[in-house]
């Protein structure tokens, strides 16, 4: 299985930009690059996800290494409500199809 | 509209009792999943399904059991329930197979306590 490395925790302002590390070292040159959050209480939710390229969306930036050895999700303006665990996943392989999470990076937000 | 619902969202039972857990997705995705969140807040994939292949995590106790009669649900069964079976349980579904390339899309949860 591909692993992934986050920070336990990350704390950043409101209306400040917030760069979420992840370092995906055994990734495959098939492996998309997963990213999703879960707000307290409530199921994970989709955030972004690509392969390659950096990528974009309503919700965040996905900046990708070029070795893909490591990505960044950006949230460009964060806010209050952006307090959660955000996941950086890797496609599982092996066993049951689909994606596993880890610990991933609770990220606070200070007004 | 909610994409992927549970039922109950909240299930308080005894040991050794036998409960289910439903979930319907109204996105009309091929694949559903079921995955357990412990108390130390680990998400961990129970099984994935679609109409063709039932895909079951060798460490799920064969106690749980996904039962799919039709492509948007797939209600989980649990017999003999025991004290470790306590945890939050969340259905998801996915476009395609695999969720590699697709967004899953996640329920609430329905979280189990078992006494």
């Amino acid at each position: 299985d591909a692993k992934t490395t986050q920070p336990n925790s990350m704390e950043s302002n409101e209306e400040e930009p917030v760069h979420l590390p992840c370092n995906h070292s055994t990734i495959s040159g098939t492996d998309y690059i997963h990213w999703y959050r879960q707000l307290p209480s409530q199921g994970p939710e989709y955030v972004i996800h690509g392969l390659t390229s950096n990528v974009n969306n309503r919700m965040a930036s996905l900046a990708i290494a070029e070795d893909r050895k490591s990505s960044t999700l950006i949230l460009h303006r964060a806010t209050l409500r952006d307090a959660a665990v955000y996941y950086c996943i890797l496609p599982s392989g092996g066993g049951a199809d689909g994606l596993t999470f880890g610990k991933g990076t609770h990220l606070i937000i200070q007004p | 509209d909610t994409a992927v619902s549970q039922t109950p969202k909240y299930l308080v039972t005894q040991m050794g009792n036998d409960k289910s857990i439903k979930c319907e997705q109204n996105l009309g995705h091929d694949t559903m999943y079921w995955y357990k969140q412990d108390s130390k807040k680990f998400l961990k994939i129970m099984f994935s399904y679609n109409n063709k292949e039932l895909i079951i995590n060798e460490t799920v106790p064969n106690r749980f059991s996904p039962k799919s009669p039709d492509k948007a649900h797939l209600n989980l069964h649990i017999n003999s329930l025991e004290l470790g079976d306590s945890a939050v349980y969340f259905c998801a579904s996915s476009q395609e197979g695999s969720g590699y390339n697709s967004p899953l899309h996640f329920g609430n949860g329905t979280r189990l306590t078992v006494t």
